[in-house]
């Protein structure tokens, strides 16, 4: 069946560093949807990429669609601790309701 | 709007036991699912629903049912606890009402169920 792998799984990084995580899709993806999870908390929807090489910025983040609608980025610049929680890429093959999620990358800040 | 709710937030059972975890919305979205979440193992898919009346099997369905009588109310039963069911589980919803820059697949959780199977 469809996969969507993820990595790293951890990364901890000193506050001001930047931050990337990565997504792979075994299939070709309708969208990427990009969540995150503060801990203790519930995923939070993000941001969608729906068109072959799109590229989104909200604010210190950026996400990145493959060529191919196979994989997909999420570039952090500068972290900041509020940033700390776990990330994760949601593929989508269709407006089916349905999405398969990757492991997704938890995130840890030191000031 | 109350978005999606569930309850309990907390439950702790002996194996064999039973119990529903109980999950509504109120967004009028037509797609509800129904989600585990393990150390590592990320968000897996349990049940699903498009609509009242229809449900399909997700990734991990065993030792799970689910009905959906209604749009608002999507139920989780457990029919016989086992410690590998112990986990978080979250609910979530979607669909065709969301704002600019999603799609009915974007999903909309509640806040979790943290399930201890002993």
């Amino acid at each position: 069946g469809q996969q969507v792998m993820q990595i790293p799984q951890y990364q901890h990084v000193q506050e001001g560093e930047d931050f990337t995580t990565y997504c792979n899709s075994s299939t070709t993806l309708s969208n990427i949807q990009w969540y995150k999870q503060r801990p203790g908390g519930h995923p939070v929807f993000l941001i969608q990429l729906v068109k072959s090489g799109e590229v989104k910025k909200q604010k210190r983040l950026t996400f990145q669609f493959g060529e191919a609608k196979k994989n997909s980025s999420l570039h952090i610049t500068a972290t900041q601790t509020t940033d700390v929680g776990t990330y994760f890429c949601a593929g989508s093959r269709g407006n089916t309701g349905k999405l398969i999620f990757g492991q997704g990358t938890t995130l840890q800040v030191k000031p | 709007n109350a978005g999606v709710t569930q309850t309990p937030k907390f439950q702790v059972l002996k194996t064999g036991q039973s119990m529903t975890l109980q999950c509504a919305q109120d967004m009028n979205h037509e797609y509800m699912s129904w989600y585990r979440q393990d150390p590592g193992m990320g968000l897996r898919l349990i049940h699903y629903s498009v609509g009242a009346g229809i449900t399909d099997q997700g990734e991990v369905p065993n030792g799970y049912n689910v009905s959906r009588s209604t749009t608002e109310d999507f139920p989780l039963r457990l029919l016989s606890a086992a410690p590998s069911q112990t986990s978080v589980y979250f609910c979530a919803s979607s669909g065709t009402s969301g704002g600019p820059g999603t799609s009915t697949d974007t999903q909309y959780f509640g806040p979790g169920t943290r399930l201890t199977v002993l």
